[in-house]
């Protein structure tokens, strides 16, 4: 089964607008959870985390939401940027016989439109 | 830049016959994790490493092996490929005592 979701494929949004990247999760066991971003034939690189006693992160134009109760969390991009344009993974972080594991969520192609 | 290198960068090879893998890092970060990336899937845990000699499996592990004899490599290797096993392959490293894990730039890997 899914642990991590993101149940949009794809997002387009016009340069300057905000974008909106959604993530639903179900094992309340998470502790982090991490956001990427993938250009192609590159590897993810990190962009914000949150932990799960906080209820938001803000890092310049990015800043990460996390809703506990509905397990869910949002990654919030203002104002978007041509250079945004890239796949976006959320990842949720557990521990596991005493070892870090990621479940990552399937990602989301942003485009971000002139 | 977490010092990460991935070798080779691409390859092809046929069905049948084996294939390593190789992550390198420089910073001598005990954990490394070897990734699978699939349309639709995400990445996905194959195998990883808590120590020289200290490895388990993650989710996708059927058809992976991996060593560790050195700190700073983790080998990944197909015993005998099949074309299900075509993907991109990601190395990461677990940077200290944080959660944050850092990936390398990818192998992808064509079994024909």
């Amino acid at each position: 089964d899914q642990q991590v979701k993101q149940n949009s494929p794809s997002l387009s949004v016009q340069e300057g607008r905000i974008s909106i990247l959604n993530c639903d999760y179900t094992n309340s066991m998470f502790d982090y959870f991490l956001w990427y971003k993938k250009y192609p034939a590159e590897g993810p690189t990190f962009l914000i985390s949150i932990s799960s006693i906080k209820d938001k992160n803000e890092d310049g134009r990015f800043t990460v939401f996390l809703n506990k109760s509905a397990k869910h969390l949002s990654l919030h991009i203002v104002p978007s940027q041509p250079g945004d344009s890239a796949v976006y993974f959320c990842a949720a972080s557990i521990i596991i016989q005493g070892a870090q594991k990621l479940v990552f969520g399937q990602g989301t192609r942003l485009t971000i439109n002139p | 830049d977490a010092g990460i290198t991935q070798s080779p960068r691409h390859k092809v090879t046929e069905t049948g016959t084996p294939v390593t893998l190789r992550c390198h890092q420089t910073e001598n970060h005990r954990y490394m994790y070897w990734y699978r990336q699939d349309p639709g899937h995400g990445l996905r845990l194959i195998h990883y490493s808590y120590g020289v000699k200290d490895t388990d499996k993650g989710e996708v592990s059927d058809g992976y092996s991996v060593s560790r004899s050195k700190t700073e490599d983790f080998l990944l290797t197909l015993e005998s490929a099949t074309s299900s096993q075509t993907s991109v392959y990601f190395c990461a490293i677990k940077w200290g005592a944080t959660d944050t894990q850092y990936f390398g730039p990818g192998t992808r890997l064509t079994v024909l």
